[in-house]
C-alpha cells in the first residue's frame, strides 16, 4: 500500500474515445503531480498542482487535461490522443513543495495504451 | 540547465556482489540529489537524497551515495546485491528544491543467482 492509488490500473483507448484516470492520495499532502514515464526516456513531468492550483504546466498537449477538485484527488482526462501517447502514467504528492522536507510518494501507475 | 545521465541502461551483478549505479549531474547551483527504485508493476519510492549536509548519504536496503562535486557524480552503491534488489534505479536532481524533479532514464539492475 503506497498511499496513493491510481485507477484504473491498466487502459486501452482509440484515438476517438475520452477517458480519465484518477489518483487519490490517503497521505495528508497537499502537492500532487502527474508524470509521464515512456520507455527509454526519462519521466516527464506533466503538471503540478499545490493547494488545488495549478502551478505547473510543461508545454503539455491540451488533449491532456487535469483537474484537482481538492487536495486529495487529482485526474487526467483524455481526449482525441495519439498512438505516442501510450506509456506509464504516474501519480505523485507530497506533503509539501520542498523535496528537502517532503519527498515524492507515487502510484503504482496506469498503463495507457492507445490503438 | 539541470539534468542527470545514467551510464548503463542496464547492469547485471551476481548475487553477493558489488553494485555500482552511475549519475552524473549538470547543475548550475549546488543541487538537490535523489535516487529513486522502481519494482516491476509499481511507481517510484525514495531510496536516499542528498541536499547539502553530509556527502555520504545512506539510503534504504543498505544503498548508500556519495556526492562528488569536483567529479559531479552522484553513484549508487550497496556492498553486497541480494535478489530482492532487481528492479529499476532513477537518479534525479533540483536546482531550487522544489519537487519538480528532472530525472535520468533509468538503469535496470538484474541480479544473478
Amino acid at each position: 500500500e503506497t498511499g496513493v492509488t491510481q485507477t484504473p490500473r491498466h487502459l486501452v483507448m482509440g484515438m476517438t474515445n475520452k477517458k480519465s484516470l484518477k489518483c487519490e492520495q490517503h497521505l495528508g499532502h497537499n502537492a500532487m503531480y502527474w508524470y509521464k514515464q515512456s520507455a527509454k526516456k526519462p519521466l516527464e513531468l506533466m503538471f503540478v498542482y499545490n493547494f488545488k492550483e495549478q502551478t505547473e504546466n510543461n508545454s503539455v498537449p491540451s488533449r491532456f487535461s487535469p483537474e484537482c477538485p481538492n487536495s486529495s484527488h487529482l485526474f487526467l482526462h483524455l481526449h482525441t490522443l495519439q498512438p505516442e501517447d501510450s506509456a506509464l502514467y504516474l501519480c505523485a504528492s507530497s506533503r509539501d513543495r520542498s523535496s528537502y522536507n517532503s519527498p515524492l510518494h507515487f502510484g503504482n501507475g496506469t498503463r495507457l495504451t492507445v490503438t | 540547465a539541470q539534468s542527470v545521465t545514467q551510464l548503463g541502461s542496464h547492469v547485471s551483478v551476481s548475487e553477493g556482489a558489488l553494485v555500482l549505479l552511475r549519475c552524473n549531474y549538470s547543475s548550475s547551483v549546488p543541487p538537490y540529489l535523489f535516487w529513486y527504485v522502481q519494482y516491476p508493476n509499481q511507481g517510484l519510492q525514495l531510496l536516499l537524497k542528498y541536499t547539502s549536509a553530509a556527502t555520504l548519504v545512506k539510503g534504504i536496503n543498505g544503498f548508500e551515495a556519495e556526492f562528488k562535486k569536483s567529479e559531479t557524480s552522484f553513484h549508487l552503491t550497496k556492498p553486497s546485491a541480494h535478489m530482492s534488489d532487481a528492479a529499476e534505479y532513477f537518479c534525479a536532481v533540483s536546482e531550487t528544491g522544489a519537487n519538480n524533479l528532472f530525472f535520468g532514464t533509468g538503469t535496470r539492475l538484474t541480479v544473478i543467482p
